[in-house]
């Protein structure tokens, strides 16, 4: 097992446009998160699947985002209609559970222009 | 609501300086407690799970202490190097299953 992996590493793409990005947790990790993390801040929660089921949704998630996680394996975070704003480092981690703390990839970076 | 804050900000020291960083949360109810490190343009690499039935762990040259009372973790690094040079993060548990992450501390090692 290689870790958390996460496709693209990087993304640029034009105002407007929808972009997908692929997550592939540690096998055994039932637990698989999704966060966002912009230039000198911390990573902000997006969502939460645990197999799956989406457990929470973060307000930050507008309608224009949305993940899937298909028979808990992989997941996809696809956001609809890109904006500026978007801009940022899209991050994945995965856990079996709360004792045994986060594992993450190493990210995908987008770049709306 | 958990709150995490990092301080310093940011960090310069000189080759081989011992140094520590801290955090602070809000929410002293927590089962444990992870640090971070994160290369410019990288993800995250974990680098210390301390349980809230611990004090202390410890990986080579980097210590980290937990004190839930206070609201406190401290991370320290002894003898640092230029390869140390990072974002240090800490994150918390907020509510059952998500973590809460701090702004981090940007550290840079002068050779």
């Amino acid at each position: 097992d290689t870790g958390v992996s996460q496709n693209p590493r990087h993304k640029i793409t034009k105002r407007g446009q929808n972009v997908t990005f692929r997550c592939d947790p540690i096998s055994e990790h039932n637990r698989l998160y999704w966060y966002r993390q912009t230039l000198g801040q911390g990573p902000e929660f997006l969502t939460y699947f645990q197999n799956e089921a989406q457990l929470e949704k973060s307000r930050l998630l507008s309608d224009r985002f949305s993940a899937e996680r298909p028979k808990g394996s992989f997941s996809t975070l696809e956001i609809q209609r890109t904006e500026q704003g978007d801009s940022a480092m899209y991050l994945c981690a995965s856990t079996l559970g709360a004792p045994y703390g986060y594992t993450f990839g190493s990210g995908t970076r987008l770049t709306v222009v | 609501k958990q709150e995490v804050t990092q301080i310093p900000a940011a960090l310069s020291v000189p080759e081989g300086e011992n140094l520590v960083l801290n955090c602070s949360f809000t929410d002293s109810a927590i089962y444990n407690l992870q640090w971070f490190r994160q290369d410019p343009g990288k993800g995250l690499t974990s680098l210390l799970l301390i349980q809230s039935s611990q004090r202390e762990q410890t990986s080579g040259r980097l210590n980290a202490s937990l004190d839930k009372s206070s609201g406190r973790s401290t991370l320290y690094i002894a003898a640092s190097q230029p390869g140390d040079s990072a974002t240090y993060l800490c994150a918390v548990p907020s509510g059952t299953y998500k973590y809460i992450f701090g702004t981090g501390t940007r550290l840079k090692v002068l050779a």
